[in-house]
């Protein structure tokens, strides 16, 4: 069973420019979470994807978009890039958005904006 | 404000000892928490959960108790092994119109000296 992957690794941007960042989900699983991890805090919400439609979202601009695709991949874009988006994106997978609770989390993606 | 709360931001326990490491919740609905666990480069791996409709859920070395009156868990593991050290998390699950959303706390280094 393949786990979460992110691509890619790390990343460096300028302010201003804007950015994607991809998501392979667990097999089997059909929602997807982005999270936003800040230097020495805990990762924060930003949206939930079920079957191709966000459906939760946390308190992030609209900036931050997504989608998820019908292999349940998913991208996470964030334009008009500031200094305080530099964070640890994580992804995390679950097999369903209602009755489960669990999430599984990929290994992330270090985004750096100069 | 934060809704979870890691007071501690650093534990060191000897080797063969109980860690003991707390987490407090504001938020009355909340129904499941979680402890995940990071090792630096990797993304956050689930540990144990509880229902808020118990008080204590065992897996092995490791023991959640919550105590819903006071808003407050803990995980207990027992013995520490010096491959327990790493970042712990607490987070704490709630629906939010379809999604199911995870809210974290900051985090408690945690280092098991041998």
């Amino acid at each position: 069973e393949t786990g979460v992957t992110q691509s890619p690794t790390h990343l460096i941007k300028t302010r201003g420019q804007q950015v994607t960042l991809r998501c392979s989900s667990q097999s089997g699983h059909n929602t997807v979470s982005w999270y936003q991890q800040a230097l020495g805090q805990g990762p924060q919400f930003i949206f939930q994807y079920y079957r191709e439609e966000e459906n939760g979202r946390g308190n992030f601009p609209p900036r931050f978009s997504g989608l998820q695709f019908p292999n349940y991949s998913s991208e996470l874009n964030v334009n008009a890039l500031e200094l305080d988006d530099s964070a640890l994106y994580l992804c995390a997978s679950s097999p369903q958005s209602r009755s489960t609770y669990e999430q599984y989390f990929g290994p992330g993606t270090r985004l750096t904006v100069t | 404000d934060q809704q979870v709360k890691q007071n501690s931001p650093s534990l060191s326990v000897q080797e063969g000892r109980i860690s003991i490491l707390n987490c407090d919740y504001t938020n009355s609905m909340f129904d499941y928490f979680l402890w995940y666990k990071k090792y630096p480069a990797e993304g956050p791996t689930f540990l144990i959960s509880i229902s808020s409709i118990k008080d204590k859920n065992e897996d092995g070395r490791f023991t959640v108790f919550l105590n819903k009156s006071a808003k407050h868990l803990s995980l207990h593991i027992v013995p520490s092994q010096p491959g327990d050290s790493a970042v712990y998390f607490c987070a704490a699950s709630e629906m939010t119109g379809s999604a199911r959303q995870l809210t974290f706390g900051s985090g408690t280094q945690l280092t098991v000296l041998p």
